[in-house]
C-alpha cells in the first residue's frame, strides 16, 4: 500500500472555488495518472504524464488542470469550470514511461460540493 | 476507436462455484494484460497479470488466460469465497500508450 499517497482524504468545494488534490509517489515511477470514479462506475482518465514537464489530456479533461514539475508529484486542480465535480479521485503511477506496466493506485480523495 | 470491452457488468455466483470475466481489446500491439480488484471504498489493486509471451498464468484460485488471435483475455476465479465480492477491472493500451480501463464487473458471491 505504501509508495503513492493522496491528500486530503475528503475535500469540500464551494461554488466557484478551485481546489487542488495532491498526489505524491516515492516509487521512482516515470508515469502518473489521474482518474475520476463516480459511484458504481468505472475509471475515467482525466490527465496523464509520462515525463516531467509534459502531460496529456485523457477522456474527461475539461474543467481540470495538472502540472508535473517534479517526478514525484502530479497535483490535480478541479476548477470552477467543472460543474459536477463530486466523485472519487484516484491517482496512479507506473514504472515504464510507455505505460505498459502495473498501475499502482493511491488511496483516493473524495470530493464533495457544498 | 481503440477501446476495451469488459463483460459481464455484474455477476452473481454461488459460493464455491467459479466466476469468469472477459475483456476484449482492440490494440493489436498490446502486450500486457492485468486484472485489478477494487473493494468498496478502496483503491484498485493488481491481482494477476499476463504478458503476451504466455497463454495462461495461475496463482492459487485465480488465473488469467490470453487469446491474442481473438484479442481477449479472461479472469477465472475458482472455489469462490465471500471475500471475492468486489469490482474487477481490466485494462489495455492505445497506440499512444494511453491506458484504457474496462467498465468493470461487479462480482457478488451468494452464501
Amino acid at each position: 500500500d505504501g509508495g503513492i499517497t493522496q491528500s486530503p482524504k475528503y475535500l469540500f468545494r464551494k461554488e466557484g472555488q478551485n481546489v487542488t488534490l495532491s498526489c505524491e509517489q516515492n516509487l521512482n515511477h516515470d508515469a502518473m495518472y489521474w482518474y475520476r470514479q463516480d459511484p458504481g462506475q468505472g475509471l475515467r482518465l482525466i490527465y496523464y504524464s509520462q515525463i516531467v514537464n509534459d502531460f496529456q489530456k485523457g477522456d474527461i479533461a475539461e474543467g481540470y488542470s495538472v502540472s508535473r514539475e517534479k517526478k514525484e508529484s502530479f497535483p490535480l486542480t478541479v476548477t470552477s469550470a467543472q460543474k459536477n465535480p463530486t466523485a472519487f479521485y484516484l491517482c496512479a503511477s507506473n514504472r515504464a514511461g510507455r505505460g505498459r506496466e502495473t498501475q499502482y493506485f493511491g488511496p483516493g480523495t473524495r470530493l464533495l460540493v457544498l | 476507436g481503440e477501446n476495451v470491452e469488459q463483460h459481464p457488468s455484474t455477476l452473481s455466483v454461488q459460493e464455491g462455484d467459479s466466476a469468469v470475466i472477459k475483456c476484449t481489446y482492440s490494440d493489436s500491439a498490446s502486450n500486457y494484460f492485468p486484472w485489478y480488484k477494487q473493494e468498496l471504498g478502496k483503491r484498485p489493486q493488481l491481482i494477476i497479470d499476463i504478458r503476451s509471451n504466455v497463454g495462461e498464468k495461475k496463482d492459487q484460485r485465480i488465473a488469467v488466460t490470453l487469446n491474442k488471435t481473438a484479442k481477449h483475455f479472461s479472469l477465472h476465479i475458482t472455489e469462490t469465497q465471500p471475500e471475492d465480492s468486489a469490482v474487477y477491472f481490466c485494462h489495455s493500451y492505445s497506440s499512444a500508450s494511453k491506458i484504457i480501463f474496462g467498465s468493470g464487473t461487479r462480482l457478488s458471491i451468494r452464501p
